[in-house]
């Protein structure tokens, strides 16, 4: 049964704060990707990475940056929170290619002030 | 990129009626097409996929169909239950890509007693 968490479920930061989100499988998963929820915009990918050290950019990756040093963890970094990135982060992860599922964490509603 | 628009945004059935939602996406190239409901407070889980080679697909209550050439899917939810009340998303394989999904911006699914 494959895993994916993620560190917090919710969080509340004040703007212009270095925040960290953190997103665990433990699948041994290539794949992970990093969306943003918001309501009547659906799932928007922020960024992906299919190896460690490899990252590549979504659709709406302004104002985010990610790392992946272990296989297992992938990394959401919000360098200078800001009240427009107040939403619900989902993590994802998948294996191999050619359209094949993703796995979702809980997600992690984060409130900035 | 791919642009996936899925609607309607909302809809409300009957218990024991029929549901349909259905999705358009623009690149001709797309070959796989997943659907993924995510109940209230849980994550998004797949529960259907296509793939371009077939145009239709049945897993007990739920089917999906493929038009290639219009460039739209539709998800099939018949006898309709309470327990299917969620929003679903539809989503796309964009062209260049063989990892990632663009997901539509879903649909708020309530099923009525």
């Amino acid at each position: 049964d494959v895993k994916v968490t993620q560190s917090s479920r919710y969080l509340v930061k004040r703007t212009g704060e270095k925040v960290f989100l953190e997103c665990v499988q433990d699948m041994d998963h290539e794949n992970m990707f990093w969306y943003r929820q918001d309501p009547g915009l659906g799932l928007r990918l922020i960024y992906f990475s299919y190896d460690v050290k490899m990252k590549e950019k979504g659709d709406i990756p302004e104002g985010y940056s990610v790392s992946r040093e272990k296989k297992e963890r992938f990394s959401l970094i919000l360098e200078s929170a800001s009240t427009n990135q107040t939403s619900m982060y989902l993590c994802a992860s998948s294996v191999g290619l050619a359209g094949t599922e993703q796995f979702f964490g809980p997600g992690t509603r984060l409130t900035v002030l | 990129g791919e642009n996936v628009e899925q609607h309607p945004s909302t809809l409300s059935v009957q218990e024991g009626d029929s549901a349909v939602i259905k999705c358009t996406y623009s690149d001709s190239a797309s070959n796989y097409f997943p659907w993924y409901k995510q109940e209230l407070g849980k994550r998004p889980q797949l529960i259907i996929d296509i793939r371009s080679n077939v145009g239709e697909k049945k897993d007990q209550r739920i089917a999906v169909t493929l038009n290639k050439t219009a460039k739209h899917f539709s998800l099939h939810i018949t006898e309709t239950q309470p327990e299917d009340s969620a929003v679903y998303f539809c989503a796309a394989i964009p062209s260049g890509s063989a990892r990632q999904l663009t997901f539509g911006s879903g649909t708020q699914l309530t099923v009525l007693p």
